[in-house]
């Protein structure tokens, strides 16, 4: 069960666009389209932004993108607002024995 | 409205146990497979368990293997993670999350987290 690779941290100025990868391995991220992505407020449970790597949930601006290819799965952030400032934690689906696996988190800053 | 609320975190000592659960409402409740996930202190989201609408199918993480139990009570709407030889790296926030409606490892709605502290 090991945890999916994100870089630690990530930046941009409001109105750029910034893209936080997660890399897994064939087991998950590249074995099925079930990559998801969270945003996480400090003090605030995390709010799922992207499931099955290009779906964006109701209510989730279309700012929010996934795609994935091969082992690796990004979230692009069009438009940084300030509000956009988190973390953000992408899963995957890794097998029925491993069922879900989390990325260490990237710190996102919008400067 | 869909609503997850997590209760029965606290602090306990290395080697005791804690029943946490995690009452739900505004859907139907049997139909979803439900998790719980917990972040240590300053750290990232951790998957801890996830069982089946109809409790069929049941998953660990290695860390929880042999020591916790999730289970659910559909006509109480609850979900339970009973939680037995508790360590200090248990120390956590524990979250309650709802699968996404046809998808899998897509938790979409949670609750708002118990903590747990296991100190001495």
């Amino acid at each position: 069960q090991s945890a999916l690779t994100q870089p630690p941290s990530a930046s941009g100025s409001p109105g750029q666009s910034v893209t936080i990868s997660c890399t897994g391995t064939s087991s998950d991220v590249g074995g099925y389209n079930y990559v998801s992505w969270y945003q996480q407020h400090p003090g605030k449970a995390p709010k799922l932004m992207i499931y099955e790597v290009i779906k964006r949930p109701s209510g989730v601006p279309d700012r929010f993108s996934g795609s994935k290819s091969g082992n690796t799965a990004s979230l692009t952030v069009s438009g940084l607002q300030a509000e956009d400032e988190a973390d953000y934690y992408c899963s995957s689906y890794a097998g029925s024995n491993n069922f879900g696996v989390f990325g260490g988190g990237t710190k996102l800053t919008v400067l | 409205e869909v609503q997850l609320v997590e209760s029965g975190g606290g602090l306990v000592k290395p080697g005791g146990s804690l029943r946490l659960s995690c009452a739900a409402s505004g859907f139907t409740f049997s139909s979803y497979t439900m998790n719980w996930v917990r972040q240590a202190p300053g750290k990232g989201l951790e998957w801890v368990s996830s069982i089946t609408g109809s409790s069929g199918y049941i998953y660990y993480a290695d860390s929880v293997k042999g020591r916790f139990t999730i289970s659910r009570d559909n006509a109480k709407k609850s979900l339970y993670l009973q939680m037995n030889s508790l360590r200090a790296e248990d120390t956590a926030v524990y979250y309650c999350a709802r699968d996404c409606e046809g998808s899998t490892s897509c938790l979409e709605y949670w609750g708002q987290g118990t903590p747990v502290t296991v100190s001495s």
